[in-house]
């Protein structure tokens, strides 16, 4: 069974400041890799999304691939409070194309 | 990028009623959509892959005949919860798929509140 583990959390962290959220897979055909973010009542909406081993930046989020250690992870850099939301990471295979979303980290940046 | 429409945002009926949600795909023409469900502090849980023009992928432990499932068109999926009951109270979210962008779905609706009584 594919699973999507995001077991850190709550976490809470000063404005201003880096809140790194990380995300493992046990599928290795994994291909794609996103991250989104939910606010409460409300849908996901798409942070970013990644395919190949490495870095990969947009704006104060930045998206870190590991293939071989299977982990994702997401750094939020200049954390404000509207930063503050659900963080679901969801990953496909891309065979099929349907995705297995992670039960989501609960993010707080304090002002 | 391609924006999805889904309607109603909420909704509250009666124990034994049907209801039927919409998701529209605004920008383009979209063969497969996908169907969610997410309970209180849990993750979405696909439900079913729509098809356009065929019938509906539904994921293990998803009764078929509960959650109907229509892709008449391409630009419109519905999902009727018929003889609803109170645990089929959740948040029910479709997503689109875009093809060339890792054929994954990136773009999710504005999801529909439903309430069982």
């Amino acid at each position: 069974q594919k699973e999507v583990e995001q077991n850190s959390g709550p976490l809470s962290v000063p404005e201003g400041a880096i809140a790194s959220l990380n995300c493992t897979y046990s599928d290795r055909g994994s291909q794609s890799f996103f991250w989104y973010r939910q606010y409460s009542g409300k849908s996901p909406e798409l942070i970013m999304f990644i395919y190949s081993n490495g870095d990969k930046e947009d704006g104060r989020f930045t998206a870190q691939l590991n293939k071989a250690s299977q982990y994702v992870s997401l750094l939020i850099r200049d954390s404000q409070p509207s930063d503050s939301a659900t963080y679901l990471c969801a990953v496909g295979t891309g065979a099929n194309s349907k995705l297995t979303f992670g039960k989501g980290i609960t993010l707080s940046v304090r002002p | 990028g391609a924006v999805v429409s889904q309607h109603p945002s909420w909704v509250i009926c009666k124990s034994g009623t049907s209801v039927k949600i919409e998701c529209r795909s605004l920008d383009f023409q979209a063969t497969t959509m996908f169907w969610y469900r997410q309970f209180p502090k849990q993750s979405l849980m696909l439900m079913a892959t729509s098809n356009e023009g065929s019938k509906a992928t539904y994921e293990q432990g998803v009764e078929k005949d509960k959650f109907l499932i229509n892709h008449a068109s391409l630009t419109l999926s519905t999902l009727t919860v018929t003889s609803a009951h109170p645990e089929d109270s959740s948040f029910y979210i479709c997503s689109d798929l875009m093809w060339g962008a890792g054929n994954s779905p990136l773009h999710f609706g504005n999801g529909t509140r439903l309430t069982v009584t």
